[in-house]
């Protein structure tokens, strides 16, 4: 059974802090790694899509990277605000088309 | 900006009733998923369109769940009869292949 899993499960951040999650998935027949950002009573929302070893995306404060032959993808966040507060989620997709969820980093943002 | 529609926004039903719900995906995205996703969790994948075939129901408790997307455009997710435990937020989301998911405002269903 493939399984993506995603570390920490929770993380208590400082306003103002920078700080990064990790998304590990399995790599055999890999097609993308996406990331999403998930406030409570809402839809995820699209951050960002990685297809190749070595990409990096950038949204404002937020960027992600990729590594394709180790399986795994880290999110970094810079200077977080409360803003940023939800739960982060990764899904890795499959060229069997075949779409993994991880089950989410829960990012608490400190005043 | 295009949109992925859902109907109905809001269903209240009584337990051994059949429910339906519609998605409308984004023009020219040929995966469709639906996802059920209870309050606190992560959304869980129910079922997988590429175009009208299904690519993945294993989630799918196919003894009262059923879906359909006859001409790859608009699906249909069906409920039969409902339980209590299905009372959820069913979300429906649409990508191009291997693409970003949008997903839809959900249906919020209350099964008394």
């Amino acid at each position: 059974i493939l399984n993506v899993e995603q570390s920490p499960q929770s993380l208590h951040v400082q306003e103002g802090d920078s700080t990064n999650f990790t998304c590990s998935f399995p790599s055999s027949n890999f097609y993308a790694l996406h990331w999403y950002r998930w406030e409570t009573a809402k839809s995820p929302e699209a951050l960002f899509v990685m297809t190749l070893n070595g990409d990096e995306k950038k949204k404002g404060r937020i960027s992600a990277t990729l590594n394709t032959k180790e399986g795994y993808s880290y999110l970094y966040i810079k200077g977080s605000q409360p803003e940023d507060s939800a739960t982060y989620l990764c899904a890795s997709f499959y060229s069997n088309y075949q779409l993994i969820w991880g089950a989410g980093t829960k990012l608490i943002i400190k005043p | 900006e295009a949109e992925v529609a859902q109907s109905p926004r809001y269903k209240i039903t009584e337990k051994s009733q059949a429910v339906a719900f519609w998605c409308d995906p984004i023009s020219g995205h040929a995966t469709l998923y639906w996802y059920r996703q209870i309050l606190g969790q992560g959304p869980e994948l129910l079922v997988q369109f590429q175009d009208e075939s299904v690519v993945d129901d294993s989630q799918l408790p196919k003894d009262r769940f059923s879906a359909e997307r006859l001409k790859g455009v608009d699906s249909t997710l069906k409920i039969q009869p409902a339980e209590l435990g299905d009372s959820a937020m069913y979300l429906c989301a649409s990508s191009l292949v291997g693409g970003s998911q949008y997903f839809g405002p959900g249906t919020r269903l209350t099964v008394l």
